[in-house]
């Protein structure tokens, strides 16, 4: 079966500009999160959504920073006026959610954000 | 607050040796405990898991870990290397609060020679 499948892979931009980053889960699971990874760092939790609203959003480290997941599927990353230290890999996973929560994570390859 | 310490961030190690990957938390919830590798270029995959009852675990390719309560740590461990464990290793904690938060660690960059 498919994988988390995110969009695009690899995203350069000039800042200031506005970037979006698409993540597509595995069919069913209901849980989805975001990640930042740094070079040479851990995955930085953003945010996660339980179906279409998000549970926790305490990782977003600002306002610039805002992510919708409108239908419980599809979710994009939204960065306004992107500054060089967004750069980094934005991780999307998805998780099950059910009777029997495992907390697994499924993670996607990443989209790889550079702001010259 | 909740974090997850590794307590080493690069292990080289010969081939066919044994080794020690730590891992250290810190949560006031109760917590599901997880490794996860990430090979060249590839994204992440679980390795292994604690949720309940045995707290030595199992996990994919020969690694096992150990969930310590008392010492809050999740140890990697494999008897004997392979060139092809060469990876990234992660611990992560997951908030057990309704939700489910994970956290990650800095990572521990294991790199086997021959």
């Amino acid at each position: 079966g498919a994988g988390v499948s995110q969009t695009p892979s690899n995203k350069v931009t000039e800042k200031g500009k506005y970037v979006e980053l698409r993540c597509d889960p595995i069919s069913g699971h209901t849980a989805l999160y975001w990640y930042r990874q740094s070079l040479g760092q851990g995955p930085e939790f953003l945010i996660y959504f339980q179906g279409t609203g998000a549970a926790d959003d305490s990782g977003l480290p600002n306002d610039r920073f805002f992510a919708v997941r409108p239908e419980g599927s599809v979710s994009t990353l939204k960065i306004q006026r992107t500054e060089r230290g967004d750069s980094a890999v934005y991780l999307c996973a998805s998780s099950l959610m059910g009777t029997v929560n495992t907390g697994e994570l499924f993670f996607g390859e990443g989209s790889r954000l550079t702001v010259l | 607050a909740q974090s997850v310490t590794q307590l080493d961030s690069q292990v080289p190690v010969f081939e066919e040796a044994p080794v020690e990957l730590r891992c250290n938390y810190s949560s006031s919830v109760s917590v599901y405990l997880f490794w996860y590798v990430q090979y060249p270029n590839q994204g992440l995959q679980l390795l292994l898991k604690y949720l309940s009852g045995s707290t030595l675990v199992k996990g994919i390719n020969g690694f096992e870990a150990e969930f310590n309560k008392s010492q809050t740590s999740f140890h990697l461990r494999k008897p004997s290397v392979h060139i092809s464990d060469t990876a990234e290793y992660f611990c992560a904690v997951t908030l057990n609060t309704g939700g489910f938060k994970t956290i990650f660690g800095a990572g521990t960059r294991l790199f086997v020679k021959a």
